[in-house]
């Protein structure tokens, strides 16, 4: 399994502020998500962070809004810019190994922007 | 990507099988069905998946029917920490580009003492 840790757990932001979120792995992942989850919705995936590469966003999101890092195989960062109140949601980090099935997820960074 | 279906909620008692369905009729042949929880104010957590066999471990069984158009989480005897979001999820096998889990709704089960 994987052990992930987000900080911050949460943060209350102004409106036109940015926000950098960190996910921390204890061991090496091939692959790293971040996700979306709006008051009382499901889980959306904004993108895939590749490591030493620019990070693949799904349809709705953009490399200006979302902007990641993933300068290695156990640490990425999700920064939520030019904040409204519609960013307002817990992010979280997801991560797969190479030989597991399974997805883990991180235990979230709930953001409340004012 | 195939679709699911989930009942939006249900509730159980304590101490008895909390049985949680969802349809994908469009599943396709090497898609498998996993299963994902999520308590309030948690991360997911993964629970089980399989492909056209039947699955249980530790937390919960998986029945999958014969032409795989739907299954059934057994939970056998669900606690009232059971309480959370339940997800049904198809996606192909791991490798290649299809590798996303992407959520639906799910199902809100509240077991009840």
């Amino acid at each position: 399994s994987a052990v992930i840790s987000q900080k911050p757990s949460r943060d209350i932001c102004q409106r036109g502020t940015s926000l950098t979120i960190q996910c921390q792995v204890d061991s090496q992942v091939t692959m790293m998500f971040w996700y979306r989850q709006q008051p009382g919705q499901s889980l959306t995936l904004i993108a895939t962070a590749n490591q030493g590469s620019e990070a693949t966003y799904e349809s709705g999101f953009v490399i200006d809004k979302f902007p990641i890092s993933r300068p290695n195989l156990t640490f990425s960062t999700l920064t939520v810019s030019n904040m409204s109140p519609e960013d307002s949601s817990i992010y979280l980090c997801s991560v797969r190994t190479a030989d597991s099935y399974e997805q883990y997820f991180g235990p979230g960074t709930r953001l409340t922007v004012t | 990507d195939a679709k699911t279906t989930q009942p939006p909620s249900m509730d159980c008692a304590e101490g008895r099988a909390a049985n949680l369905p969802c349809n994908h009729s469009t599943i396709s042949g090497n898609e498998y069905v996993y299963w994902y929880r999520q308590i309030h104010s948690q991360g997911p957590q993964y629970i089980i998946h399989g492909l056209k066999n039947n699955e249980t471990n530790e937390m919960a069984s998986l029945i999958i029917t014969e032409d795989r158009k739907s299954s059934t989480l057994i939970l056998p005897h669900a606690t009232l920490r059971d309480t959370a979001v339940y997800y049904c999820i198809v996606r192909p096998s791991r490798g290649g580009s299809n590798y996303k889990l992407t959520f639906g709704k799910g199902t809100l089960l509240t077991v009840n003492p």
